[in-house]
């Protein structure tokens, strides 16, 4: 398996444009996760999913963040609009319960 | 609800001396408890868990960890620092089941290894 695949990997935007981040999970794996990663907060559980179902998005930080799972092979974040201050790393990440989670090399996103 | 504390936001280590990450963790019954590494610019890697059986866990790269029921510790240990160590590591706790069954994550410790 060639393990979480996440696109794009480096993504720069301008304030009030729309980003969408992409994620595909390991085959088999029921659950996925969207963390934010920065300086100041460390790791943040944004939103999570199992079989396809958001389960948790209380940490999702506005209403400008939407997430879907539209199947068990693809996930999608998206920021609308952007701001500045959404300027992160975003991981994705996806877990059997019978398993270790298992992290996507991230995307660098940068709002200007 | 469950928590996870690295107290050390920066661990300075010298190439060939032993090296220990601290984390301690709080969960409502038998813990399930993870190491994690972060090298510059990728994702988090998976280095070792510890489910249940011995207390000492041996993982990748030649680290181990020794869980703690007592004290609610899983300090990351290697006996002998590598520059190429030098990382930032995660530890997460989660509960076999309930609502504590999705893992939290520690802050991170960043481990310099200098040669």
């Amino acid at each position: 398996d060639a393990g979480v695949i996440q696109s794009p990997r480096h993504e720069v935007t301008e304030m009030g444009q729309e980003v969408t981040l992409r994620c595909k999970p390991i085959s088999g794996h029921d659950y996925l996760f969207w963390y934010r990663q920065t300086m100041m907060r460390g790791l943040e559980l944004l939103i999570y999913f199992n079989n396809n179902v958001p389960i948790d998005d209380s940490g999702m930080p506005e209403d400008r963040f939407s997430a879907k799972m539209p199947n068990a092979s693809f996930s999608t974040l998206k920021i609308q609009p952007s701001e500045p201050r959404d300027s992160a790393v975003y991981f994705c990440a996806s877990w059997a319960s019978w398993d270790t989670q298992y992290f996507g090399p991230g995307t660098r996103l940068t709002v200007l | 609800a469950q928590s996870v504390a690295q107290p050390e936001d920066q661990v300075n280590v010298a190439e060939g001396n032993p090296l220990t990450v601290k984390c301690t963790y709080s969960v409502s019954g038998n813990p399930y408890l993870f190491w994690y590494v972060q090298y510059p610019n990728r994702g988090l890697q998976f280095l070792l868990k510890y489910i249940t059986g011995d207390n000492l866990v041996k993982g990748s790269y030649g680290f181990e960890a020794e869980f703690n029921k007592s004290q609610t510790s899983f300090h990351l240990k290697k006996p002998s620092a590598l520059v190429s160590d030098s990382a930032l590591y995660f530890c997460a706790v989660r509960a076999p089941s309930g609502g504590s069954y999705i893992p939290t994550f520690g802050r991170g410790t960043s481990l310099i290894v200098h040669p």
